[in-house]
């Protein structure tokens, strides 16, 4: 099945510093990926969808400054969290679509704990 | 809008069957997804739907009524790592997944 990375798997910062979580397609060329938040024992939330060579459509509530995304190829996907804070504390996990039939396929989630 | 509705929690034996529903309702529909989601890992893909019927992938199966906005997710010969979360999710007409909260699963020996 595809298969899609992501690094680092975890991650510990300082409030106040950026972190960057990468997103791969390791076998197919992705032309849209998300982006979603978990926090403990909650569902999923999408953060943004991001379709490569454009700008990521985020959802209501998600601010695009603090949560930069890019899209730069076909195979990989960039989040940066600005300025973090412990509320910012979470899992990370982006996923893949496949262009038919549309199935979406995760990466194994990056958990930021910020102190 | 849409809403999808599936149980918080069910608990099963070790050996046996068990069906997780879930129920939607939505304007736009592109197809039903069914993923496995174990306690600190990300969702893994089981089974998408999108025409009305069963379709059976080993001891999982997954089904779909469309006219009834109804799917259930049969487990068979349950085993101990079956314990997980089992997530509903639509596909709307724009082909984005609408999450369901998720059905927790405990088997017991």
């Amino acid at each position: 099945g595809a298969v899609v990375s992501q690094h680092p798997s975890w991650v510990i910062c300082k409030s106040g510093t950026s972190v960057k979580i990468e997103c791969r397609s390791l076998d197919f060329q992705a032309t849209t990926m998300f982006w979603y938040r978990q926090f403990p024992k909650q569902s999923l939330m999408l953060m943004a969808t991001s379709n490569e060579g454009s700008k990521a459509t985020y959802e209501q509530g998600v601010e695009k400054d603090k949560f930069l995304i890019n899209h730069a190829s076909l195979t990989l996907s960039t989040l940066t969290v600005t300025s973090a804070h412990p509320e910012d504390s979470s899992f990370y996990i982006c996923s893949a679509r496949l262009a038919e039939p549309y199935e979406q396929y995760f990466g194994p989630g990056t958990r930021l704990t910020v102190t | 809008g849409q809403n999808i509705d599936q149980p918080t929690e069910m608990t099963a034996t070790e050996g046996a069957i068990v069906q997780i529903n879930c129920t939607y309702q939505t304007s736009g529909f592109n197809g039903l997804f069914w993923y496995q989601q174990h306690a600190g890992e990300a969702p893994t893909f089981l089974s998408y739907n999108v025409l009305d019927g069963l379709e059976e992938k080993g001891r999982f199966s997954s089904f779909l009524s469309r006219s009834k906005g109804y799917s259930y997710l049969l487990l068979k010969e349950l085993q101990m790592k079956d314990s997980a979360s089992y997530l509903c999710a639509l596909m709307d007409s724009n082909y984005q997944l609408i999450w369901g909260a998720g059905t927790k699963l405990i088997i017991k020996p």
